[in-house]
């Protein structure tokens, strides 16, 4: 159980195009969602906290105009990197905490790999 | 900023207990420590959580001392398959409006298993 499904798995796209990732909670619910990033050889990065039906909040130094979180249902999450730039090129990460029990693990998706060109 | 500290790099032989420090120093008392490794270019799994007590489960063990300021992650029988980064995690409370938490991630353990 807790499967968290992300799609897409890699993505290669041109410089100031937006693309748009998706996080499921297949089996659960999930009221947060947290999205990170992560550089080669780097941890994970918090960028956002994404609360169903409410704005996420963002880490500090996140762009929230750059990096637009929407959090719609239970379980869906996107993440769309507007105007992308080769900066912005990473593995992007989702997660999702198990509606109603408090101690509940996070669990993660396998990742999305964009490639700004 | 991450609540932990752990070594970067660890070796470990094939078959033998690999034993994984984290201190969390400056945990508070209602705060959960979760152990994830991450496999190259995979999202993080899971591993085991805990609160006070040492804990157990079919991937590994928990130890948490009695002050909660550090704990180690055994994997009792190591294999070349859990050459992974290592991340122990403070779950902290994050007080806003929607009252969630916050899993912020330290620089791990680079745990290599040899055969």
């Amino acid at each position: 159980g807790a499967v968290v499904s992300q799609h897409p798995s890699w993505v290669i796209c041109k410089s100031g195009t937006s693309v748009k990732i998706e996080c499921r909670s297949l089996d659960f619910q999930a009221t947060t969602m947290f999205w990170y990033r992560q550089f080669p050889k780097q941890s994970l990065m918090l960028m956002a906290t994404s609360n169903e039906g409410s704005k996420a909040t963002y880490e500090q130094g996140v762009e929230k105009d750059k990096f637009l979180i929407n959090h719609a249902s239970l379980t869906l999450s996107t993440l769309t990197v507007t105007s992308a730039h080769p900066e912005d090129s990473s593995f992007y990460i989702c997660s999702a905490s198990t509606r109603g029990r408090e101690a509940s693990p996070l669990h993660f998706g396998n990742g999305t790999r964009l490639t700004v060109t | 900023d991450a609540k932990t500290t752990q070594p970067p790099s660890m070796d470990c032989a094939e078959g033998r207990a690999a034993n994984l420090p984290c201190n969390h120093s400056t945990i508070s008392g209602n705060e959960y420590v979760y152990w994830y490794r991450q496999i190259h270019s995979q999202g993080p799994q899971y591993i085991i959580h805990g609160l006070k007590n040492n804990e157990t489960n079919e991937m590994a063990s928990l130890i948490i001392t009695e002050d909660r300021k550090s704990s180690t992650l055994i994997l009792p029988h190591a294999t070349l398959r859990d050459t992974a980064v290592y991340y122990c995690i403070v779950r902290f409370r994050v007080f806003t409006t929607s009252g969630t938490y916050k899993y912020i991630f330290g620089t791990g353990t680079r745990l290599k298993v040899l055969a």
